[in-house]
């Protein structure tokens, strides 16, 4: 089955809305992280968040281990938050990232 | 976070040839993985470049196509041989430390284009 699952696939946000984003995985991967992924490739770690709580500045993050979810949640979005962001999470037992399709944000003035 | 530091970031290359990207860590650490990202999708694991072994490839990825060395901590080089217009791709190269509760960090990656 999927191991991780993002969704939505696609956002269109007015700058200045608010969004989440939500990833879903199994029990076969722990130690979530979300990445943002900019128009040139880069890929930017946002948030290590195996569990709990965390906020960096517009940007904070939830994940209910128990539950096998993790959001993300966008504040205040302006045109820069566009790209696509990616939920990933360690298979257990390995050492490898497992990621999961990613939700396309586009943000307009 | 360690700085990785990924050449070149982007090339064009004919079919047939091959091309070497190059992965360079400030610091030690214990793991070091590629990852190609194809066109509107997400990123797949190529392999963990071992340090001073052959690496240990993914399903679906054979050493021919893709040699990897890693001969330090801090160094990883993976080959893109004989390429086709299929493996235009993002590859990116990411470290993490074995055992450890730590993120993994990925460097700017190599956008490829065949033609």
């Amino acid at each position: 089955g999927i191991q991780v699952e993002q969704s939505p696939p696609d956002l269109i946000l007015q700058e200045g809305a608010n969004s989440t984003l939500r990833c879903n995985f199994s029990d076969s991967v722990n130690n979530l992280q979300w990445f943002h992924q900019n128009p040139w490739g880069q890929l930017i770690n946002l948030f290590y968040i195996p569990s709990g709580t965390k906020q960096n500045g517009r940007l904070s993050a939830t994940t209910v281990a128990t539950e096998r979810y993790s959001l993300l949640y966008i504040s205040s979005s302006q045109t820069t938050d566009s790209g696509v962001y990616f939920c990933a999470g360690l298979l257990r037992g390995y050492n490898k990232l497992i990621f999961g399709a990613g939700t396309r944000l586009a943000v307009h003035p | 976070s360690a700085v990785i530091s990924q050449k070149p970031s982007r090339d064009i290359c004919q079919r047939g040839t091959s091309l070497t990207i190059q992965c360079q860590v400030d610091s030690q650490v214990t793991m070091m993985f590629w990852y190609r990202q194809q066109p509107g999708q997400s990123l797949t694991l190529i392999a963990t470049a071992n340090q001073g072994s052959e690496a240990t490839y993914e399903s679906g990825f054979v050493i021919d196509k893709f040699p990897i060395s890693r001969p330090n901590l801090t160094f990883s080089t993976l080959t893109v041989s004989n390429m086709s217009p299929e493996d235009s791709s993002i590859y990116l190269c990411s470290v993490g430390m074995r055992g450890s509760n730590q993120p993994q960090h990925f460097g700017d990656g190599t956008r490829l284009s065949i033609l």
